[in-house]
């Protein structure tokens, strides 16, 4: 089962822009994680947001959540290419840890 | 730094043949996960370990899979007989409890069968 589903599937963008990915979920969370995953690897945990935050900074990293429309959005502002990669987000569910689909983002030079 | 150690990194195996992967999570870690990865899909959980106790399987298809954590440290996913759907990527991952606390991928064992 997914609980976490992201938004766009795919998002290309020039170097140096901005790239937001959306999360949306369905049940009541305690938590809610964002990962990156490089091609053929393993995923990298990126941030955690607890349901009593609205929003969380890591380095270039910019997390939010509304618990009231049950979504998430990670920003990754001056983007460079290392940041190609998979992004998932993941919730608590049932005590579960529960993946997205995912965006697949695309930094081009 | 502590990583999650699988092995190993690649396997092709036949259909029907049986089929085992082994994870070992970084210590101290009582959480462990395994999850099935379809290359463009998200990772599905396919069980996951509290110490040495299932907390969940209901996506791992019995007939087929089976998982144990003996001791409550390291772990072994059996795949017996092997079909040409389960080819895929299997990820394992830790945390230091359930809830709350962010989980560590190893690199996975990607299953190919023929």
């Amino acid at each position: 089962s997914q609980q976490g589903e992201e938004d766009p599937q795919a998002l290309s963008i020039q170097e140096g822009e901005n790239a937001t990915m959306n999360c949306s979920y369905k049940t009541s969370i305690n938590n809610l994680q964002w990962y990156r995953q490089n091609s053929g690897r393993g995923l990298v945990h990126l941030i955690l947001i607890r349901s009593n935050e609205r929003e969380k900074h890591s380095g270039r990293l910019r997390v939010t959540l509304d618990t009231s429309k049950k979504s998430s959005s990670l920003l990754i502002t001056a983007s460079r290419a290392a940041d190609t990669a998979s992004y998932f987000c993941a919730t608590d569910e049932a005590q579960k840890l529960v993946f997205g689909q995912g965006t697949r983002l695309t930094i081009n030079p | 730094e502590a990583e999650v150690a699988q092995s190993p990194r690649y396997k092709i195996t036949e259909k029907s043949q049986a089929v085992a992967f082994w994870c070992d999570p970084i210590s101290g870690h009582a959480t462990l996960y395994w999850y099935r990865q379809i290359l463009g899909q998200g990772p599905e959980l396919l069980v996951q370990f509290q110490d040495e106790s299932v907390v969940d399987d209901s996506q791992l298809p019995k007939d087929r899979f089976s998982a144990e954590r003996l001791k409550g440290v390291d772990s072994t996913l059996k795949i017996q007989p092997a079909e040409l759907g389960d080819s895929a990527m299997y990820l394992c991952a830790s945390s230091l409890q359930t809830r709350g606390t962010e989980a560590f991928f190893g690199q996975g064992t990607r299953l190919t069968v023929v």
